[in-house]
């Protein structure tokens, strides 16, 4: 079955203790990214990658890193959490040259809480 | 810069009510638009999409029209169920320097009663 797969699905921890949420697609996607939603905010974009070593900022990345060391894999990590990164995380991907007519295929989420 | 605006929700309906969630954006040049749902426990997945203007999106008995002259593309369904209790989110993909990047609205949460 082609899917998004997330791990973990929930995580509670503390501020300032490093934490990585996977992410991992079986559908030989190139593009990969991460989003994170709160209420009345909608989705807004962490990272994206386009390939393997590529990888760029979305429109908040403050606080959050990133790697493409393989194709299927997306990792988010957040070295040292702070509350205000208490919200709901995505990792969505994508076919190459999805072009206007554009899905994107979404993992189930990770419900993050820092204390 | 790319933005999205719905209605604000939550929206509560009987069953068998008419749905219409309203949903305009900005944007350059000329996006696609794209309706999301996503079910209690679930990621999000695309309910349906529109890539020109006066298309028509469609699926599950939900519709939208791309409408370029009002800068709209209003999700309906005539029709509800219970199932269709849910978030809905309004996108749009403009390409260019934005690259894969979708823009989301705030998300209408739908809950219909039995």
């Amino acid at each position: 079955e082609a899917q998004v797969t997330q791990n973990p699905r929930y995580l509670i921890t503390v501020t300032g203790k490093k934490l990585t949420v996977t992410c991992s697609q079986n559908m030989n996607h190139e593009y990969m990214s991460w989003y994170r939603q709160d209420p009345g905010l909608g989705l807004r974009q962490i990272y994206y990658s386009m390939n393997v070593e590529v990888t760029d900022k979305g429109d908040v990345p403050e606080g959050y890193k990133v790697s493409r060391k393989e194709k299927r894999n997306f990792p988010l990590i957040l070295e040292s959490p702070s509350p205000n990164q208490t919200s709901l995380y995505f990792c969505a991907s994508r076919p190459p040259s999805g072009g206007r007519s554009y899905e994107q295929y979404f993992g189930p989420g990770t419900r993050l809480t820092v204390t | 810069g790319n933005s999205v605006t719905q209605m604000e929700g939550p929206v509560t309906l009987s069953e068998e009510a008419f749905l219409t969630i309203n949903c305009t954006y900005t944007a350059t040049g000329y996006p696609s638009l794209f309706w999301y749902v996503q079910y209690p426990g679930e990621g999000l997945q695309l309910l349906l999409k529109a890539t020109k203007a006066d298309d028509k999106g469609s699926n599950k008995g939900f519709e939208a029209t791309y409408r370029k002259e009002t800068t709209s593309f209003h999700l309906e369904k005539g029709s509800v169920q219970v199932s269709d209790s849910a978030v809905y989110f309004c996108a749009l993909y403009s390409g260019g320097t934005s690259y894969g990047k979708l823009t989301f609205g705030q998300g209408t949460i739908l809950t219909v009663h039995p």
